[in-house]
């Protein structure tokens, strides 16, 4: 069964800190993996894709990993803001549909 | 260049009525996804349609739940008599024809929260 899980669940930060956020899963065969970012009452929105032969790729402040042989991929935000407050969903494209992982809800705090 | 339009953003029905939640995708895509995220949860899978057919429906409650995208307008998620449990955000995704460089990534609607009181 194809399976996505994230972790931590929740993370609290202060503002200015780093995090990283991790994203493990079992679909096979693979086709990409996205990082999706959720605002409060808002509907998803990508952030970054990888595909099986990347390794690392960022976006402004927002790094993805991905290790295709353990199947990991991590999120890391450098110096975080408040803006960064959000819900992070970590989404795996197999041969059909996407699975979802249930996502990481971070904090940040002034 | 519009995105993915859903309406209502926010429904309030009492148990045992209709809820119809519409979702026009972006301009040029071809696919709908519906998901639904209840309240402090991950987005759940509920159906995936093409123009006028249902490809995967396996996520959707096998009563009361129907959807649909007809050739012309938007696609439908249709719910019959709700109960309190039906109460949550329903998102809508859109992407394009396979083949036409879609590399899988869904753009999101921003939702509609129905309310079932």
């Amino acid at each position: 069964k194809n399976q996505v899980e994230q972790s931590p669940q929740s993370l609290i930060i202060l503002e200015g800190k780093n995090c990283t956020l991790q994203c493990n899963y079992t679909v096979s065969p693979f086709s990409n993996l996205r990082w999706y970012k959720q605002d409060t009452g808002r509907g998803p929105v990508s952030l970054t894709i990888m595909t099986f032969s990347e390794n690392t790729k960022s976006n402004g402040r927002y790094t993805a990993t991905l290790d295709a042989d353990t199947k990991q991929s991590s999120l890391h935000i450098t110096a975080s803001q408040l803006s960064d407050s959000a819900s992070y969903i970590c989404v795996v494209k197999g041969a059909g549909k996407s699975t979802f992982g249930d996502g990481t809800t971070l904090t940040v705090k002034p | 260049n519009a995105g993915v339009m859903q309406n209502p953003r926010h429904l309030v029905r009492r148990r045992g009525q209709e809820a119809r939640l519409r979702c026009s995708p972006m301009k040029g895509h071809s696919h709908v996804y519906w998901y639904r995220q209840l309240p402090e949860e991950g987005l759940k899978f509920m159906v995936y349609l093409q123009k006028e057919n249902i490809i995967d429906e396996s996520g959707m409650p096998k009563e009361r739940f129907s959807a649909e995208f007809p050739k012309e307008g938007p696609s439908i998620l249709r719910i019959q008599q709700v109960v309190r449990g039906d109460s949550a955000a329903y998102f809508c995704a859109s992407s394009p024809p396979s083949g036409t460089g879609n590399t899988g990534e869904l753009f999101f609607g921003e939702g509609s929260r129905l309310t079932v009181l």
